[in-house]
């Protein structure tokens, strides 16, 4: 399989804990985006990488939140002393070239308790 | 206000019916998607356009971008087409024209 992959699909983890997300995004696509969905509500953007740049995080992170994408290739973000309100679906979508079309991962769900 | 304004919010048909959600927004854009997430979390483009009508299937996405207006229209539903339809759009003005902003979906059930 080619497609958007994440890991882990699901994680369940107690407040305080810190938390690490992947993504490995189609092979050769350049820009790569992290997004959060709650019940309910249409994605809202995070981050954005073109290649290994971290161009623009969004103001609905915290501190507490950081993404990395080494080698321009996979991507991790980080959740560190999670919340309750960090309990969403955190979407992966990579694309290739200029603006265009977005491939998405299947979403790592996260479960802050 | 959402940039990005969806209608229905919740949709049920009958296998067979046509049916048709809209989109709204307020922004100048680059490109309108549409995407299809299913229960679980993943989300597949089916659309991406930024003028006129294109199909796939039995799936037509239409837009006018002098009303920033745009449609997707099923026809023949049928059960598996149950699922979350999701239009965003990519904005063309500014810094975040590599971005897109999505509307809150609207949850279509065909019954058989």
């Amino acid at each position: 399989d080619t497609g958007v992959s994440q890991d882990p699909r699901h994680k369940i983890t107690k407040r305080g804990q810190n938390v690490t997300f992947r993504c490995d995004p189609i092979s050769e696509h350049n820009r790569l985006y992290w997004y959060r969905q709650t019940l309910g509500q249409g994605p809202e953007f995070l981050t954005y990488f073109q290649n290994e740049a971290q161009l623009e995080k969004s103001r609905l992170l915290s501190d507490r939140f950081s993404a990395e994408r080494p080698k321009g290739s996979f991507s991790t973000l980080e959740i560190q002393r999670t919340e309750q309100g960090d309990s969403a679906m955190y979407l992966c979508a990579s694309g290739r070239g200029g603006p265009g079309e977005l491939f998405f991962g299947e979403g790592s769900r996260l479960t802050v308790l | 206000k959402n940039e990005v304004e969806q209608s229905p919010q919740n949709l049920t048909a009958q296998e067979g019916e046509f049916i048709t959600i809209n989109c709204s927004y307020s922004v100048g854009i680059s490109a309108l998607h549409w995407l299809q997430q299913h229960p679980g979390g993943g989300i597949v483009s089916l659309f991406m356009l930024s003028s006129g009508k294109k199909k796939h299937g039995r799936l037509i996405a239409t837009i006018n971008i002098q009303e920033k207006h745009s449609s997707l229209h099923i026809t023949a539903s049928h059960p598996r087409d149950s699922a979350v339809y999701i239009c965003a759009v990519r904005a063309n003005s500014g810094g975040s024209n590599y971005k897109l902003t999505f509307g809150k979906g609207t949850l279509l059930t065909v019954n058989p």
